[in-house]
């Protein structure tokens, strides 16, 4: 069955660092993956969206990267924030259904 | 401002009971979505509508149900046959369906069982 892993444990980090989120996937063929900032109680909101065919996808101080033999996305943010302190949701979109399936998300917390 | 209204943001539901959420946008977006979102697990599509008048079955639609008479309005339906209804419900809307397709949140409804 088609599967979407990201850590389930908060990844703590200080500010200035570089947050690295992994989303990893298993039995799909994404043809795009999106990823999401989720706040408390809160619904999530869309940062980015990377094609197949892209390696690379880049706004500001955040980068996603698209690796399709390993399965595999990264979400990087560089010199991070308190501010950037939420969790990060992946998303890869196949097509069959016509959907999004959303992983499980990632805590990530900046600390001073 | 545009954007999506979810409402209440609180809702408690007695056992039997059926309950209503709402969800308005007014981003004139054709396609709109149910999510529910349970602590530890990923967003579950319950329904989503790509038009009006038309909505399909998402991944666990049992004990809900929706209409969308109004291309503004996508209400939720948890009815007494959901048996574990406590969770965060969220809705979601884009201008249409496909991986391109960014989806635009309310801010949720959270459920509870009395």
């Amino acid at each position: 069955s088609q599967k979407i892993e990201q850590n389930s444990e908060a990844l703590n980090i200080q500010e200035g660092k570089t947050a690295t989120l992994t989303c990893n996937y298993t039995n799909y063929s994404p043809a795009y993956l999106q990823w999401y900032r989720q706040d408390p109680g809160r619904g999530p909101v869309f940062l980015l969206l990377i094609r197949e065919n892209e390696k690379e996808k880049r706004k500001e101080r955040l980068k996603v990267t698209f690796d399709t033999t390993l399965k595999q996305s990264l979400f990087h943010i560089t010199a991070s924030q308190p501010a950037d302190s939420a969790t990060y949701l992946c998303a890869p979109f196949t097509g069959g259904g016509n959907k999004l399936t959303f992983g499980t998300g990632t805590q990530l917390k900046v600390e001073l | 401002d545009g954007g999506i209204t979810q409402s209440p943001k609180y809702l408690f539901r007695k056992e039997g009971q059926n309950v209503t959420l709402s969800c308005e946008q007014n981003l004139n977006h054709d396609a709109m979505y149910w999510y529910r979102q349970d602590p530890g697990q990923g967003l579950r599509l319950i329904y989503y509508s790509q038009i009006v008048n038309d909505f399909q079955k998402g991944d666990i639609a049992e004990g809900y149900s929706v209409s969308r008479e109004k291309k503004e309005s996508f209400p939720l339906t948890v009815t007494s046959a959901q048996k574990n209804p406590t969770a965060f419900y969220l809705c979601a809307s884009s201008t249409g369906t496909g991986g391109l397709q960014k989806l635009f949140f309310g801010s949720g409804t959270q459920l509870s069982v009395l």
